[in-house]
């Protein structure tokens, strides 16, 4: 059975910093790995996909790598924002057989202050 | 850009009520989910479908049902509500054609049963 775990739990940081949100996982034979963000009372937004046999991706401030072998995430955000405040969700997506789904962790709630 | 819909956004139970949640996506994708989460416990599959007429379990299934007649639809079911099924209820659907399985929600619905 798949886990997924995220640290911290919670984050805040002043403006302007550059931060890095873990998740990690325990079954490394994971298809693909998904991003997202979460703001108060809405849904899940999809940040960043990386395929299994990719190492890492980019958009715009984010980035996103992948380590399989080691069972590792990381979402680095560059230069943050106070628009960046929210939950942070990585999500570990495993096929068994042609069935896919998507394992989540608990979240890290980052808080950027201004 | 519709995306994926879900109706109702609100709604409150009584106890041994039952109720329908449809989710709706527009994006032709043949597997579709529902989620639940609460607080501290991230997000837990409910059940899924991987296509048209078709229903597989999850991770907390119990005390829910769930149809798919049309691909566009899935319904989740609640036959008695119970006080524990109080949660924010999240539909997505993906397409897991070729390495590309990423995954889009909709807005959740908030569900408390008294």
């Amino acid at each position: 059975k798949q886990e997924v775990t995220q640290i911290p739990a919670a984050l805040s940081v002043p403006e302007g910093e550059n931060l890095v949100l873990n998740c990690s996982f325990t079954d490394s034979a994971i298809y693909n790995l998904q991003w997202f963000r979460q703001d108060p009372g809405k849904g899940l937004t999809s940040l960043l996909l990386i395929q299994s046999s990719q190492r890492e991706q980019t958009s715009g401030r984010l980035n996103a790598s992948l380590d399989k072998s080691s069972g590792r995430s990381t979402l680095y955000i560059a230069a943050s924002q106070p628009g960046d405040s929210a939950t942070y969700f990585c999500a570990a997506i495993n096929s068994g057989g042609s069935n896919y789904k998507l394992t989540f962790g608990k979240g890290t709630l980052l808080t950027v202050n201004p | 850009n519709a995306g994926v819909t879900q109706t109702p956004k609100f709604r409150v139970l009584k106890t041994g009520q039952s109720m329908t949640l449809l989710c709706a996506q527009d994006m032709n994708h043949e597997y579709m989910y529902w989620y639940r989460q609460d607080p501290g416990m991230g997000l837990r599959l409910i059940h899924y479908s991987v296509g048209e007429g078709t229903t597989a379990k999850g991770e907390v299934p119990d005390g829910y049902n769930v149809s798919r007649l049309k691909k566009q639809n899935f319904l989740l079911g609640l036959e008695s509500a119970a006080p524990s099924q109080t949660s924010v209820y999240f539909c997505a659907s993906s397409n897991p054609a070729r390495l590309n399985t990423e995954a889009f929600f909709g807005q959740g619905t908030r569900l408390t049963v008294v």
